[in-house]
């Protein structure tokens, strides 16, 4: 089955940085990678999300990269806000399939 | 976007006793739902895939005699803990999918099994 790896686990930036977050995948027939953002207590948000037909997506200040070669993806934040503060999760799909993953995580914290 | 709804939000129940969770999508037909489990500052565990009008598909680890789902409709699934036992105490959450791939979730459930 696939297995989703994200990295960094915490993410500590001053605002107005940049953060990046990076997941890797393993099967090569995932072809869908939402990311999502999870605010204590709450549910995961879809924030972007790319297909595997597509290299780069951005959406204001975030943007979402994926190298399907190499098989990992990943989610940039520019211009961070203390409320960009989360857990911010990576997942993986096969379009249409059954199989959804999410890496362990990312918790991000903004400091002012 | 689209409405996932859960309920209850929040249970507690004495020690053998069975739980049951709905989800419903709002405003959309969702072929697929999935059913989650997340523990304290950990990422979502997928614990099965229910489809409209089928059996679901556990995932490896998930007895599924004990976690029973039922997907009567395209906008309803319930997730059943039967003989709950404190470590079953958790937060579950359930997702739905559109035809494009977005996955809903609901605002999960919070169940504390005393």
């Amino acid at each position: 089955g696939e297995n989703v790896e994200q990295h960094p686990s915490t993410l500590s930036v001053q605002e107005g940085d940049s953060a990046v977050i990076k997941c890797t995948y393993s099967d090569s027939a995932s072809n869908y990678f939402p990311w999502y953002k999870q605010e204590l207590g709450k549910r995961p948000q879809l924030i972007i999300d790319i297909r595997s037909n597509v290299g780069e997506k951005k959406d204001q200040r975030i943007a979402v990269t994926l190298n399907k070669t190499a098989k990992h993806f990943s989610l940039h934040i520019t211009e961070t806000q203390p409320e960009d503060s989360a857990v911010y999760f990576c997942a993986a799909s096969i379009h249409t399939g059954n199989q959804f993953y999410f890496g362990t995580g990312t918790s991000l914290t903004v400091i002012p | 976007g689209a409405v996932v709804s859960q309920h209850p939000s929040r249970v507690i129940c004495k020690s053998g006793t069975s739980v049951k969770i709905e989800c419903r999508s709002l405003d959309f037909q969702a072929t697929t739902m999935f059913w989650y489990r997340q523990f304290p500052k950990q990422s979502l565990m997928l614990m099965a895939t229910s489809n409209e009008g089928s059996k679901a598909t556990y995932e490896q680890g998930v007895e599924k005699d004990k976690f029973l789902i039922n997907h009567a409709s395209l906008t309803l699934s319930t997730l059943t803990v039967t003989s709950a036992h404190p470590e079953d105490s958790s937060f579950y959450i359930c997702s739905a999918r559109t035809y494009t791939d977005t996955q809903y979730f609901g605002p999960g459930t919070r169940l504390t099994v005393l």
